[in-house]
């Protein structure tokens, strides 16, 4: 697509469900990445996918939070069990490789309360 | 010590003045650098990219990189109300590490009439 998408763009759950959220990255990147902004703050990496090389997980904060990127392409995120300090906006974002390198495109974020 | 630094402001300026926004990094191996833009409630966007020591401009906005400082910083010339935003800086990490960008918090930049 032109873009980066992302659904849902709002979600609302209760303290202990498991949500998905999901990333279809602009068509040709290469290297995919979900981000975490809570109110007034900065974006926190959570995890970057590069073609079929093994992802980046270093910044999941707890094994709660998982991500699969299938055929190099739609990625989801999954949190497990939610926790009201899991709501937050979760920002996807694409890249390509070469000169574009690390030049990311985000998507419109999922903002995602936790009640 | 945070990975990438910035001040969370709000710097204030007069239109028309010249908005200077700093960022300090911690990985002596980090290759590229970028500014971003991020209007309330929207998705940060690319402003500037910058891999060498030294100025590169773009209009009204220059990067500037200091790699033996671990510095980075971005004017804004001629500041316009439409600049005024939050500004991100990110930083590859170095090695290894190459693919993960670390964003600062943001600078919050207001820019009044």
């Amino acid at each position: 697509g032109a873009g980066v998408s992302q659904s849902p763009s709002n979600k609302v759950t209760e303290k202990g469900k498991d949500v998905e959220l999901r990333c279809d990255p602009i068509s040709g990147h290469t290297a995919l990445y979900w981000y975490r902004q809570s109110l007034g703050q900065g974006l926190e990496f959570l995890i970057y996918f590069q073609g079929n090389s093994a992802p980046d997980k270093s910044g999941l904060p707890s094994d709660r939070f998982s991500a699969e990127r299938t055929g190099g392409s739609v990625s989801t995120l999954t949190i497990q069990r939610t926790q009201q300090e899991d709501s937050a906006v979760y920002l996807c974002a694409s890249s390509q490789q070469g000169s574009g390198a690390n030049v990311l495109t985000f998507g419109a974020g999922s903002r995602l309360t936790v009640l | 010590q945070k990975e990438v630094e910035q001040n969370s402001g709000p710097l204030s300026v007069p239109e028309g003045a010249i908005a200077s926004l700093n960022c300090t990094y911690s990985d002596r191996g980090s290759q590229s650098f970028f500014w971003y833009r991020q209007y309330s409630g929207k998705s940060p966007e690319l402003i500037m990219s910058i891999y060498s020591n030294g100025d590169k401009e773009d209009g009204r906005f220059t990067a500037q990189l200091n790699k033996a400082s671990q510095y980075v910083s971005l004017l804004i010339r001629d500041s316009q109300p439409s600049d005024s935003a939050t500004y991100l800086c990110a930083v590859t990490g170095g090695g290894t590490s190459y693919g993960k960008l670390t964003f600062g918090q943001g600078t919050i930049l207001t820019v009044h009439p």
